[in-house]
């Protein structure tokens, strides 16, 4: 069984720029939720997409968006990179549209923006 | 809406010590109770859960016991290892609203000294 994968592990981008962060659940989930983790924070949740549909969204702006494709694999964009955008970002994967409150999470991305 | 409070770290302990990390949440009915791990340069994983009132959950020698009397989930561990450093969070699932799967606290950083 394949773990949860994200890429990259880290990268440093300048404010103004625009990034994209991947994401491989794990085998057999078809839920994928972002999180966004400040130093020192916990995880804030971004959205959740459900076989390809967006299925939830937390108080992100719209420069952040996302997609899930068949294989139920994911992207994280975020465009217009400010300094606050600095962050882990994290990529959680389940099974099925109800919530079980069990999430099983990838290692994360860490954002550094100069 | 739902929210957990849980106590502020870091906490700094010697091996074998006693652990005990404070937990208390808001929530409309009783949802399941989680206790997440991060360890350092890691992604959060999951540490143990409890469905429902005065179940206990345990694992790696942590438990917590879901009180609906007090509103609270309590980690504890009898003797603690250097291992076991690392950030705790409670959280629990958010069934509504726009703030995801799950509700995190801010998260309690464990240390343990040899």
């Amino acid at each position: 069984e394949t773990g949860v994968t994200q890429s990259p592990t880290h990268l440093i981008k300048t404010r103004g720029q625009q990034v994209t962060l991947r994401c491989s659940s794990q085998s057999g989930h078809n839920t994928v939720s972002w999180y966004q983790q400040a130093l020192g924070q916990g995880p804030q949740f971004i959205f959740q997409y459900y076989r390809e549909e967006e299925n939830g969204r937390g108080n992100f702006p719209p420069r952040f968006s996302g997609l899930q494709f068949p294989n139920y694999s994911s992207e994280l964009n975020v465009n217009a990179l400010e300094l606050d955008d600095s962050a882990l970002y994290l990529c959680a994967s389940s099974s099925g549209r109800a919530n079980t409150g069990e999430l099983f999470f990838g290692e994360g991305s860490r954002l550094t923006v100069l | 809406g739902d929210s957990v409070t849980q106590m502020e770290g870091p906490v700094t302990l010697s091996e074998e010590a006693f652990l005990t990390i404070n937990c208390t949440y808001t929530a409309t009915g009783y949802p399941s109770l989680f206790w997440y791990v991060q360890y350092p340069g890691e992604g959060l994983q999951l540490l143990l859960k409890a469905t429902k009132a005065d179940d206990k959950g345990s694992n790696k020698g942590f438990e917590a016991t879901y009180r609906k009397e007090t509103t609270s989930f309590h980690l504890e561990k009898g003797s603690v290892q250097v291992s076991d450093s690392a950030v705790y969070f409670c959280a629990l699932p958010n069934y509504g609203g726009s703030q995801g799967n799950l509700i995190f606290g801010k998260g309690t950083k464990l240390s343990v000294k040899p």
